[in-house]
């Protein structure tokens, strides 16, 4: 199976600063058709997850553009380029690459200094 | 606008049984495989199962296999999980969440109906 590490598993920041959240996989994500799946989801407290990012580094509709995400091969990050209140919550890194053993990160818990 | 709404979370005893039911509208239900995925009481999210559009693959994480089956009436726009043998670590809001096409990931979720196993 493949594992996703996420670090830092804690992230306090303070209002208006850049955040930063590093997720890495046991193998590559590039699958065969040269694509990678990796995805960012955004759990605010009491809802559901809500996905920010897919296949890296696209948006998705309605995502704030201070959210953006990079990487490639088994390294991957989410930024935060100035962090807001609406932040808040726990964020998870997810391969859909080896399809169909799905796996999530540990989750990352971002909170306001 | 997409929407999937579970149902079917409720208190059961350990090895009980359970069947839930996630409505979904907004899209064209039989184009899309679906998911199930857990999260256990102040823990992180835990993928459980898959099924395809046309309902004929399946596949469980090894933590569920053999006890979970995972279904879809396409006639109803509805995705299932039935569950036996339930243990303690069962326990959690169980979401179903839509595959979007050609991304290896799920773009929309459902708000979560919670199951708690106890003895």
């Amino acid at each position: 199976d493949v594992v996703m590490t996420q670090s830092p598993l804690s992230l306090p920041v303070t209002l208006g600063q850049p955040a930063s959240i590093s997720c890495r996989s046991s193998q590559s994500l590039v699958y065969r058709d040269g694509d990678t799946h990796l995805s960012w989801f955004q759990q605010r407290p009491g809802q559901s997850p809500r996905r920010l990012i897919y296949k890296v580094s696209n948006r998705d509709s309605g995502v704030p553009d201070r959210f953006s995400g990079s990487g490639s091969g088994t390294d991957f990050t989410l930024k935060i380029s100035r962090v807001e209140a609406d932040d808040v919550g726990v964020y998870y890194c997810m391969q859909g690459t080896h399809w169909p053993q799905y796996t999530f990160g540990q989750g990352t818990k971002l909170e306001i200094k | 606008e997409v929407q999937l709404l579970e149902s079917g979370g409720d208190l059961v005893q350990t090895g009980g049984s359970l069947r839930l039911s996630c409505a979904a509208s907004g899209f064209t239900f039989n184009n899309y495989a679906m998911n199930w995925v857990r999260q256990a009481p102040g823990k992180g999210l835990e993928w459980v199962s898959v099924i395809n559009g046309g309902g004929g693959y399946t596949y469980y994480a090894d933590s569920v296999k053999g006890r979970f089956t995972i279904s879809r009436d396409n006639s109803k726009n509805t995705l299932y999980l039935q569950m036996k043998s339930l243990r303690a670590e069962d326990t959690a809001i169980y979401y179903c969440a839509k595959e979007s096409s050609g991304s290896g990931s799920f773009d929309y979720w459902g708000q979560g109906t919670l199951v708690t196993v106890s003895s």
